[in-house]
């Protein structure tokens, strides 16, 4: 089985920062990674698939990049909005699996 | 609209069975696939399996093969997860999400169905 490992497990930042968050994949998925934001209490949300694609309505300052076995979730100007924690998930097989997230806070 | 609309929480007993329920409506649901997401009070996501419900064909992640059975009625456009035997280590938050055939990602999450598990 391919396994996901995020990092760092959680960070904190300032309002304005720029963020990113890592993605590894123990073997290559060429670029069938998502990017889910799951505030507290809520649903997971859709930010980022095929690794760099922007899901409709989602803001600007969220890119992805990467392919094969390495992926970076970048928030480019950090805002109150975005404490959550994220999670990548591979998507290339019947078999999905996710990071074990990210936590996102303001410090 | 799409929506997938989750059965009320539950709170059950060590060893009893239980089926929760996952309806969808505003697409045509046997387009696509319907999974089943776990989480664990204050831990990550976890995915569980799959269902095709054109076809009731299913994919269950590795860890959870055995212990849980994800079904479809096609019919009613509803998917379940069900239990045979509860332990208190299934109490978590389960959803279910939808995503397109082929190699895509979940776009559409459930609002969660919130299991307890005690004596």
């Amino acid at each position: 089985d391919i396994q996901m490992t995020q990092s760092p497990s959680s960070l904190s930042a300032s309002v304005g920062d720029r963020v990113t968050i890592t993605c590894r994949a123990s073997q290559g998925i060429s670029n069938y990674l998502a990017w889910y934001q799951q505030k507290p209490g809520k649903v997971p949300k859709l930010l980022i698939y095929a690794a760099s694609t922007l899901q409709s309505g989602v803001p600007s300052r969220f890119s992805g990049s990467g392919s094969g076995t390495d992926f970076t979730l970048t928030i480019s100007s950090l805002q109150p909005e975005d404490v959550a924690t994220y999670y990548c998930q591979k998507y290339n097989s019947a078999l999905l699996t996710f990071g074990g997230g990210t936590k996102v806070e303001i410090k | 609209e799409v929506q997938l609309v989750q059965s009320g929480a539950e709170v059950k007993k060590p060893g009893e069975s239980l089926r929760i329920s996952c309806k969808g409506s505003g697409y045509s649901f046997t387009s696509y696939w319907i999974s089943w997401v776990r989480q664990m009070p204050g831990k990550g996501l976890e995915w569980m399996g799959r269902i095709d419900p054109s076809d009731s064909y299913t994919n269950y992640s590795p860890s959870f093969q055995g212990h849980v059975t994800i079904s479809a009625d096609k019919s009613i456009s509803t998917a379940y997860l069900q239990w045979s035997s509860l332990k208190a280590s299934d109490t978590a938050m389960y959803y279910c999400a939808r995503h397109s055939r082929g190699q895509q990602p979940i776009d559409y999450w459930g609002q969660g169905t919130l299991v307890t598990v005690s004596s």
